[in-house]
């Protein structure tokens, strides 16, 4: 079945120490986005990549960065992470993004645990 | 600026009970409005959405919506709910000049209760 996948799916890391998310996706999507979501709270975008190009919210904090080598592969980059870090990290993806709507897919998530 | 605001945080229901979950969004624009299911450390799943046409919107596992623009809301509806429908679950609102963005409400904990 076409899926979005996340690994790990839970992860462990310690204050200050570089930790990178990964997301998969077999569903040839355009569009893969990241959101962060904390402990009963809504899920936050933090950025979208378009294809190759690379869109970050306006509140986003520069500690996080991604990469997206191909289509099917995207990575969420926590240089630094701190406390306030810890949270569910969501994956989607949408076949395009414009003016019509286009479906967000899920995936189960990353729970991030910072030490 | 887009806003949802889901009026309840958590709703307790006994099971084969009737549940709304409510939901209201503030724009200036047309918009498209959504409601996401997220089960215990699992990801969104889409559990119907409003677009265009009919107001109201059936949705997957019995759910339904309407969409009230003069009240701007967008309630989920179910006539009977199962144990298995405990979750959390999130309204959100795209406007047609945002390219897909989802703003998101905070959630509502449905707990159903034999």
């Amino acid at each position: 079945d076409a899926m979005v996948i996340q690994n790990p799916r839970y992860q462990v890391t310690q204050f200050g120490k570089p930790v990178t998310l990964s997301c998969s996706q077999t569903l040839n999507h355009n569009v893969m986005y990241w959101y962060q979501q904390k402990s009963s709270q809504a899920p936050k975008l933090l950025f979208h990549y378009y294809d190759k190009d690379f869109n970050n919210e306006a509140d986003t904090p520069d500690n996080f960065q991604s990469r997206r080598p191909n289509t099917s592969f995207c990575f969420l980059d926590i240089r630094s992470p701190g406390l306030g870090d810890a949270a569910m990290y969501l994956c989607a993806t949408s076949r395009d993004i414009g003016t019509l709507f286009y479906e967000q897919y899920f995936g189960p998530g990353t729970r991030l645990t910072v030490t | 600026a887009q806003s949802v605001t889901q009026l309840d945080s958590q709703v307790p229901v006994f099971e084969e009970a009737p549940v709304e979950l409510r939901c209201n969004y503030s724009s200036s624009v047309s918009v498209y409005l959504f409601w996401y299911v997220q089960y215990p450390n699992q990801g969104l799943q889409l559990l119907l959405k409003y677009l265009s046409g009919s107001t109201l919107v059936k949705g997957i596992n019995g759910f339904e919506a309407e969409f009230n623009k003069s009240q701007t809301s967008f309630h989920l509806r179910k006539p009977s709910v199962h144990i298995s429908d405990t979750a959390e679950y999130f309204c959100a609102v795209s406007e047609d000049n945002q390219g897909g963005k989802l703003i998101f409400g905070q959630g509502t904990e449905l707990s159903v209760k034999p």
